[in-house]
This record gives C-alpha cells, sequence and structure tokens, in this order.
C-alpha cells in the first residue's frame, strides 16, 4: 500500500533562518496537502498541490511538487517564532486513498 | 460561519467500557472524516463519507469501531469495548466538493480519549 515519509521529524531553526521539509511517496500522487498544527491544536489547511512540478508560495512558504508527482517539499523563509508548530502533508494516490504523513515538528529558537 | 463542532471535548473510560463520538460538519459539507491521532504522529484516516455513504473504511477495525452518519449531516464513531491502545485524539474533519477541486479538510477540535 502507500506510504508516506516526511522528513526531518523534528527541526530545529534559529529565529531569521530558513528551512526545508519534504514529503516523499512511494506511489504517484493524485495531490499532496500541507497542513499546519500548532502545540494542543488541531490541523490547519495551507495549500494543496495537484499539477507535476507545481510550485505556490505564501509569503515566507514555497510549496513545491515533485514533477513525478512522488515527493513534495514546504520550504519556510526567514523563520519566525508564529512558525513553530508540526507540519503534515497528506497525500491521496490515484485511487483516491488519502494518508497524512508522520510530521515535521518545528521548534524555533529566539 | 460555524466550524466543525465535535463532543465531547475530552472522555476517560475504564477499558471494556463503550464510548461515543459526536461530529457536526460544516453546513454544505458533503464529505466527512474521521481520524484517530496517536502523540507524535499524523492523524490516521478511519473512514470517509461522501453524504451518507461511507467510501473508504479500510482503517476502521471493525471488530470493536463503528461509524455511522444516518441523514449525511452529522456523525457518530463509537468504539465497544475500548482498549487501552484506543487512548487518543479522535479528529473529525470535513470539506466541500464545490471548490474548484481544492479539497480542503476543515478539522474540529477533537475528542481526547483517556482509555484507564
Amino acid at each position: 500500500g502507500q506510504q508516506v515519509m516526511q522528513i526531518p521529524q523534528y527541526q530545529h531553526v534559529q529565529e531569521g533562518e530558513d528551512f526545508t521539509t519534504y514529503c516523499n511517496s512511494s506511489t504517484t500522487l493524485s495531490n499532496i496537502q500541507w497542513y499546519k498544527q500548532r502545540p494542543g491544536g488541531h490541523p490547519v489547511f495551507l495549500i494543496q498541490l495537484v499539477k507535476s512540478g507545481e510550485v505556490k508560495k505564501q509569503k515566507r512558504l514555497t510549496f513545491q511538487f515533485g514533477e513525478a508527482k512522488k515527493n513534495s517539499s514546504l520550504h519556510i523563509t526567514a523563520t519566525q517564532t508564529t512558525d513553530v508548530g508540526t507540519y503534515f502533508c497528506a497525500a491521496t494516490d490515484s485511487w483516491g486513498k488519502l494518508q497524512f504523513g508522520a510530521g515535521t515538528q518545528v521548534v524555533v529558537t529566539p | 460561519e460555524a466550524g466543525v463542532v465535535q463532543s465531547p471535548r475530552y472522555k476517560i473510560i475504564e477499558k471494556k467500557q463503550p464510548v461515543a463520538f459526536w461530529c457536526n460538519p460544516i453546513s454544505g459539507h458533503n464529505t466527512l472524516y474521521w481520524y484517530r491521532q496517536n502523540l507524535g504522529q499524523g492523524p490516521e484516516l478511519l473512514i470517509r463519507y461522501e453524504n451518507e455513504e461511507a467510501v473508504d473504511d479500510s482503517q476502521l477495525p471493525k471488530d470493536r469501531f463503528s461509524a455511522e452518519r444516518l441523514k449525511g449531516v452529522d456523525s457518530t464513531l463509537k468504539i465497544q469495548p475500548a482498549e487501552l491502545g484506543d487512548s487518543a485524539v479522535y479528529l473529525c474533519a470535513s470539506s466541500s466538493s464545490a471548490g474548484q477541486g481544492i479539497y480542503e479538510q476543515f478539522f474540529g477540535p477533537g475528542t481526547r480519549l483517556t482509555v484507564l
């Protein structure tokens, strides 16, 4: 069955630095979504990527979908303390099967 | 607009007892999801409904878990009997297929279940 892997599991970042988190699937995806979950909160939708090679930006966040539609990345520029939380990818395969990754927990040091 | 409503927010029960969770999705959302989230892990899909039809329940442990969405609106997830390993946060989410192919899921606050 479909396997969705996220790396790294943890990311400690100095405020102002950039970082990237990756999501990899064992199967070709129909689409991929990214969510952010603050400590004690519930997942909140950030973006959905559908097209091969698609790149979308939201202020300091850049999302990319791989050419083969098997991987995705989230790049955050100039990290702020408000970026603290866990970032999940949610992958949907061609059969409509939805699976969340285990998430990347981000800690920001002022 | 009201978000996804879940109740109760917290539940503590002893093992072998039954428990039920309720979810009211955002008005007009035809797709409803139940997830289980263990500490430090991503949400695990238990069941997905399109209106009143369960279209993906492959991850639902059917020996003890059941769910229903009789009128295609609110939904109930039940565990009977509960086991220690069922302790987790149970999340409900809903989405609409009317958004030009963007299936943004709106999550409720979840029910934190503790089985003693």
